[in-house]
Order: C-alpha cells, then structure tokens, then sequence
C-alpha cells in the first residue's frame, strides 16, 4: 500500500512556542491531505482538510489562525501549531487519499506534542 | 455531528480463540465503512472499506460484514494469534465527501 510519513513523531515544547509537523505522501501524489488529533481515549477527530495549491478549510471549532496548514506541493503538507498552550497537547495524525482509489486513506504514524 | 461507536472498548481474548466487535452508525446518507488496524507507534492500516448493503469481505483470518439500513458492522477474527493485539477502528464516510468520521477503537489484547 501507499506510505506517509510524519515528522516529528514526538516533540516537546515550551508554551507560548510553535511547532511545525509535516506529513508527506513517500510514492503517490496527494492533492488532498486530511489532519486529525486525539485526545486520551477519544476518537480521531478531523481538524482539516489541507488541499494542495488553495486554502485549507477546517473543521467547526477548530481555530485557523492557531492551526496553519500548508499544502506546499503534492507531496507535503504542513501543519504549524502556533502559540502552543498546554491545552494543545495532543496527537497529530495525518492521511491522504490517493488518486486511483479516493475511498482509501493511507496514514502517517503520528505526532505526539506536548506542551509544557 | 455523527455518532460512530464502537464496542467492547477493549477485549481480552485467548491465543486460538476466535472474536468479533461491532461499529454502528447512523445509516442515513451512508457512503463508505473504513475499518483500520492500528498498533501502537505504527501507521493505522487499512483492512476493509466495505461499501454495500450485505457486503461481506475477507483478508486471511479477519473478516468483516455491513448491514447499511440498520447502521452496523461487524469484525471477526478467526483463532486470534498474538500479532492480532491492536486497536481496531472503524470510520463512516458519508456521501458527498471523502471525510472519515472514527469511532474510538476496540483495543485488543491476545493472551498467549
């Protein structure tokens, strides 16, 4: 199957500080990248959707300007968590479907932050 | 909001033991059931995306069925063997988007 990788898979940080995770799609083109967070035994929950050459758009309650997203080319997608606070300490996990076969999402391992 | 849930939250279940856990789901405007396996530190893979009503699909010892109108899923895995421990998630895609909405997972641990 299609590979993702994430980047960083854990990463501490002081509050007040950003923090930039990146998801790329290793052997397939990804025009759309979906970003989700969990928190301690909740579900994924959808943040984003990160679309490559426009904006993202995000999800009800999700604060943009807090949570930037760059879909720089087709292979990368960014999501910067700025001003971090304690309260954003999370699992970051992204997906993208490929092309042939939209019904399927391939997954990224992960990223823990925490904020200290 | 969509309501995705899953249970048992967790099951233990001997080597050599079969099982199965549920995914429900609201039926209407339904497009696509994901189920992933998801160890830990590692990528949530793919199992099944089942998309017809009565759908029933197979990958070695582990397979799934959906019943659409009544909004549930069932996974079974057939004499259970270590490598099974995982979380197992499923996910509704509605229709008109490729959004994945997940249920919490079913955590399964394997007794040796």
């Amino acid at each position: 199957g299609a590979v993702v990788s994430q980047h960083p898979s854990r990463v501490i940080c002081k509050s007040g500080t950003s923090v930039k995770i990146e998801c790329r799609s290793l052997d397939f083109q990804a025009t759309t990248m979906f970003w989700y967070r969990q928190f301690p035994k909740q579900s994924l929950m959808l943040m984003a959707t990160s679309n490559e050459g426009s904006k993202a758009t995000y999800e009800q309650g999700v604060e943009k300007d807090k949570f930037l997203i760059n879909h720089a080319s087709l292979t990368l997608s960014t999501l910067t968590v700025t001003s971090a606070h304690p309260e954003d300490s999370s699992f970051y996990i992204c997906s993208a479907p490929t092309s042939l076969n939209a019904y399927e999402q391939y997954f990224g391992p992960g990223t823990r932050l925490t904020v200290t | 909001i969509l309501n995705v849930e899953q249970s048992p939250q967790s099951l233990h279940v001997q080597e050599g033991d079969s099982t199965n856990f549920t995914c429900s789901f609201p039926s209407s405007n339904f497009y696509a059931l994901h189920w992933y396996r998801w160890e830990t530190a590692k990528s949530p893979e793919a199992l099944f995306v089942m998309t017809l009503n009565g759908d029933e699909k197979k990958k070695g010892r582990i397979s799934a069925t959906l019943n659409t109108k009544e909004g549930y899923s069932y996974l079974y895995i057939k004499g259970s063997q270590p490598e099974d421990s995982a979380t197992y998630l499923c996910a509704l895609m509605n229709f008109g988007n490729e959004k994945l909405t997940f249920g919490t997972g079913t955590r399964l641990t394997i007794i040796p």
